[in-house]
Formats: C-alpha cells, sequence, structure tokens
C-alpha cells in the first residue's frame, strides 16, 4: 500500500536550534500535505495545509514564521520548527493525498523534544 | 462549523468483552466523510474505515463493526470480544470533501484491555 515516510522519527534539540521534519510520499504524488500536531493524550491539531509550488495556508493561531512548510516537490513537504523553545515539543504527524485518487495516508509522525 | 465530539475520554474493559466508542459529528454539509483511525502507543494512525454521508449501511469487518445514524449525526465504532491488542487511543474524523479537504478529529478515546 501507499506509503508517507516521516523523518526523523525522534529528535532532541536544544532551545533556540531550528529542527527540519521531512514528510515523503513514497509511491504517489502529493500537490496537497497536511501537518498535524499532537500533544500528549491529547487530538491532532490541524496546523498547516502544505501546497505543492506555492504558499502553505496557516491554520489560525498557527504562527507561520515559527513553522516554515516547503513543499518544492511532488513528493516532498518539509516543516521547520525555527527557534524551538521546549513548549515546542510535541508530536508532529504529516498525511500526503494521492493526486490519483485523493486518498489520505498518514506518515508514522515525529516526536520532536526541545531541552 | 464541523465538529467532532468523543465524549469518552478513557475505557477500560476485560478482554473478550465488547466495548462501542461513540462519535458525534456537526456539520451543515449534506456530502461529507467519516473516518475512524486507531493509534496504538507507537504513534502512527492507523486507517480504519472509510464512510460516505450517503452511505448508512452498517459496516462489519472481523471483530470490528461501525453504526452510522445520520438522524442522530453518530458514527459509533464497536470491537466484539476485545483483545489486548486493541489497547490505543481511538479517533473518529469528519472531511467535508474526500478529495479536497482537511480532516477534523474527535478529542479520541483511549481503550485499554485488560487482560
Amino acid at each position: 500500500g501507499a506509503v508517507v515516510s516521516q523523518h526523523p522519527s525522534r529528535v532532541i534539540c536544544k532551545s533556540g536550534t531550528s529542527v527540519k521534519i521531512e514528510c515523503r510520499s513514497l509511491d504517489f504524488q502529493a500537490t496537497t500535505m497536511f501537518w498535524y500536531r499532537q500533544f500528549p493524550k491529547q487530538s491532532l491539531m490541524l496546523m498547516a495545509t502544505s501546497n505543492e509550488g506555492s504558499k502553505a495556508t496557516y491554520e489560525q493561531g498557527v504562527e507561520k514564521d515559527k513553522f516554515l512548510i516547503n513543499h518544492a516537490s511532488l513528493t516532498l513537504s518539509t516543516l521547520t520548527v525555527t527557534s524551538a523553545h521546549p513548549e515546542d515539543s510535541s508530536f508532529y504527524i504529516c498525511s500526503a493525498r494521492d493526486n490519483g485518487d485523493g486518498e489520505l495516508f498518514f506518515g508514522e509522525g515525529s516526536r520532536l523534544t526541545v531541552l | 462549523a464541523q465538529k467532532v465530539t468523543q465524549a469518552q475520554t478513557e475505557i477500560s474493559v476485560v478482554e473478550k468483552e465488547d466495548v462501542t466508542l461513540d462519535c458525534v459529528y456537526e456539520t451543515r454539509d449534506t456530502t461529507y466523510y467519516l473516518f475512524w483511525y486507531k493509534q496504538p502507543p507507537s504513534g502512527e494512525l492507523v486507517f480504519l474505515i472509510r464512510r460516505n454521508s450517503f452511505d448508512e449501511q452498517n459496516e462489519i469487518s472481523g471483530r470490528y463493526s461501525w453504526n452510522f445514524q445520520k438522524s442522530t449525526s453518530s458514527f459509533n465504532f464497536t470491537i466484539t470480544a476485545s483483545q489486548v491488542v486493541d489497547s490505543a487511543v481511538y479517533f473518529c474524523a469528519l472531511q467535508r470533501s474526500y478529495n479536497t479537504d482537511k480532516l477534523i478529529f474527535g478529542t479520541g478515546t483511549r481503550l485499554q484491555v485488560f487482560p
């Protein structure tokens, strides 16, 4: 079946550094990808919709300068958490929409811990 | 506005018991899609089912069954003869348009199945 790969699966960084998380569709093309954030024992909250070749659409309350999204190809979207702080520690999950049939596939998630 | 409510935060059962997870949704759209996902402790989202608003037929897949009732805006999920491996967080989600829109998740229900 279709696979969406996220990398890294776990990352620990120091406060003030930037961290990049990749979301890659392995066997299909995805013009649209979504980035979700999940705090411990909470639901998935949509952060932004990533569109290949254009600017991402951010949900209300999400700082676009803090969470940079780049969707430079039909198989790759990246989320960069800039100047990370401990409150950015969370589980980040991406999903990619298959251009062929519209089906959504989720990545395995990336757990970010900011010290 | 669209909203998904999973009123049960946590459910604990003993193996072999049947358990039903409730999901109530709100939408003004006549066409929409409902989903159930399983999130085991490892974090990845496992797709369980997708149902469109025009198909109210109940579905059974092994020990899993789903009851969709538009009259009460509910899409409940039942696990028959639960097993320890069923322990996970289960999310119900709503999507306005299959090919173009994002998923809106409920807050999830944590199911613990004890041996």
